[in-house]
């Protein structure tokens, strides 16, 4: 079981928007930043997101963050074909386990 | 641009221990400024973050793993390692390495990962 919580899937058609979303607690989303992941098919993870709502160099702008207490939120809007990727959302957990955890996964599919 | 390129051998027999080295090019791991990290992949799975090291040698591990993780730096080579120790099939997987700015922080860039699969 993850710290952190994701919807293990979402769909929506090209063109359309998606959310998805990521749920942890005080001690790990509600006291430290977020940071989002896009892994594409048999491709390593790469940084969507980070400081929850910052983008990458070359990271288009239909890629967006956001946070609100212990949630956080992925945002894409004009959803295309190569868009459909596992998307993972991260954080430091502040616990007596203190470490990194990420979400389980979301796998987004572009209908 | 920073690259990081992991290798090591793919099959580890069970109880034995796994090594992984991350080169990094394109940047220096002794100029500072970074921490190294692990972080796995089980197969069809999501990913598990093994731990960090700075280029003097501060470590930050897994508390899950931190029994058997080990975590070491070649500044001179530009590398850094992972050693797993007393490993079983539940540590097949893909291994990654990636650099982070500091605790806490994102991970960017990553190595293209290696699988690394635990059978006698």
């Amino acid at each position: 079981q993850s710290v952190l919580t994701q919807p293990p899937s979402v769909s929506a058609a090209p063109g359309q928007k998606v959310t998805i979303s990521c749920s942890g607690s005080s001690s790990n989303i509600g006291n430290n930043y977020v940071s989002w992941y896009q892994q594409l098919p048999g491709t390593a993870p790469k940084l969507l997101i980070y400081e929850n709502n910052k983008r990458p160099s070359g990271i288009p702008d239909r890629f967006s963050g956001s946070k609100s207490g212990t949630s956080a939120t992925l945002g894409i809007t004009g959803l295309q074909t190569g868009d459909e990727a596992d998307y993972y959302c991260g954080t430091w957990d502040s616990s007596l386990s203190a470490g990194w955890v990420f979400g389980g996964g979301t796998k987004l599919t572009v209908l | 641009q920073v690259q990081l390129q992991e290798s090591g051998p793919g099959l580890v027999k069970p109880s034995q221990t796994l090594s992984l080295t991350c080169t990094v090019s394109g940047g220096s791991i002794s100029s500072g400024g970074y921490y190294w990290s692990w972080i796995r992949q089980h197969p069809g799975k999501g990913l598990e973050w093994i731990g960090y090291i700075y280029y003097s040698g501060s470590t930050y591990y897994n508390p899950s793993l931190k029994s058997r993780v080990t975590i070491s730096v070649d500044t001179s080579k530009n590398q850094f390692s992972l050693k797993l120790s007393s490993v079983t099939a539940a540590d097949t997987a893909v291994y990654y390495c990636a650099r982070t700015q500091t605790v806490g922080d994102w991970f960017d860039p990553w190595g293209q990962g290696t699988l690394v699969t635990v059978s006698s």
